[in-house]
C-alpha cells in the first residue's frame, strides 16, 4: 500500500526556476528519502532525511521534514532540463528497512 | 553502496505464462525486496525475500502469484506466475547494504 501522497502530481516550470514538491506520510518513520527516475528507468537516490533532522542540503536540493505534520518537501533550485523526471518520497518506517514510497510528482522543465 | 545485476531487463510474455526475474547483489545483504511499478505509477513493494525461509508478502500480493526464491545472501528471483496483461509492470529489486539502499535497473515485463 502507498504510504505517502505527494503533491503536485504534475509540474511544469521553465528552466531556471525553482521547483518545489511535497511528500505527506502517514505512520511513524526512521527516516524519509527521495529519489528520482528518469522515463521509468531505474531509481536514483537523491538525499536521505533522518526523522531528527529539520532540513538538508545536497547541492541545488534543499530538503525539509515536518515530523509533527508527517510531511516533508523536496526544492530543486535553479532547475535545468536535465532535472525533468518523476521524483519519489519513500519512508523507512522500522525494524524491516522496507521502503514505502508516495505516488510521485512528474516534473517538466523547459528549456 | 552494493551493485545490484537485475536480469532480463525487459521481456514480452503469452499470457498464461511465468517469467523468474533474477537479481544479483556483489556483496551479501539481508534486507531484499522486490517492487511492482504498473504504468504511470509509483512503486509499490510487493515482498521482502528472507533468506532461508519464506517472503514476507504485503497485503494484495500472494506466495502462489510471485513465488520468491532467496537461497542465499547474494540471490533472489522473483516469479510472475500465470501472467495476463495486468501484471505488465517494471518489476524491481532492492537492498539496504552499508551505504544506503540500492536498487536494481528493472525489469520491464509486457504480457500480450
Amino acid at each position: 500500500s502507498q504510504q505517502g501522497e505527494e503533491d503536485p502530481q504534475a509540474l511544469s516550470i521553465q528552466e531556471g526556476e525553482n521547483a518545489t514538491m511535497n511528500c505527506s506520510y502517514k505512520t511513524s518513520i526512521n527516516n524519509l528519502q527521495w529519489y528520482r527516475q528518469n522515463s521509468g528507468r531505474g531509481l536514483v537516490h537523491l538525499i536521505l532525511i533522518r526523522s531528527n533532522e529539520r532540513e538538508k542540503h545536497s547541492g541545488r536540493l534543499r530538503v525539509t521534514l515536518d515530523t509533527s505534520k508527517k510531511s516533508s518537501s523536496l526544492l530543486i533550485t535553479a532547475s535545468r532540463a536535465a532535472d525533468t523526471a518523476s521524483y519519489f518520497c519513500a519512508t523507512d518506517g522500522g525494524a524491516t528497512n522496507k521502503l514505502i514510497f508516495g505516488t510521485g510528482t512528474l516534473l517538466a522543465v523547459q528549456p | 553502496s552494493a551493485v545490484i545485476s537485475q536480469k532480463p531487463s525487459r521481456d514480452i510474455c503469452q499470457r498464461g505464462t511465468s517469467l523468474t526475474i533474477q537479481c544479483q547483489v556483489d556483496s551479501q545483504v539481508t534486507m531484499m525486496f522486490w517492487y511492482r511499478q504498473q504504468p504511470g505509477q509509483s512503486l509499490t513493494l510487493i515482498a521482502t525475500a528472507n533468506q532461508g525461509s519464506e517472503a514476507t508478502y504485503e497485503s494484495g500480493f500472494v506466495i502462489d502469484k510471485f513465488p520468491i526464491s532467496r537461497p542465499n545472501l547474494t540471490f533472489s528471483t522473483l516469479t510472475v506466475s500465470n501472467m495476463s496483461p495486468e501484471d505488465s509492470s517494471i518489476y524491481l529489486c532492492s537492498v539496504v547494504a552499508t551505504g544506503g539502499y540500492t536498487f536494481g535497473s528493472g525489469t520491464r515485463l509486457t504480457v500480450v
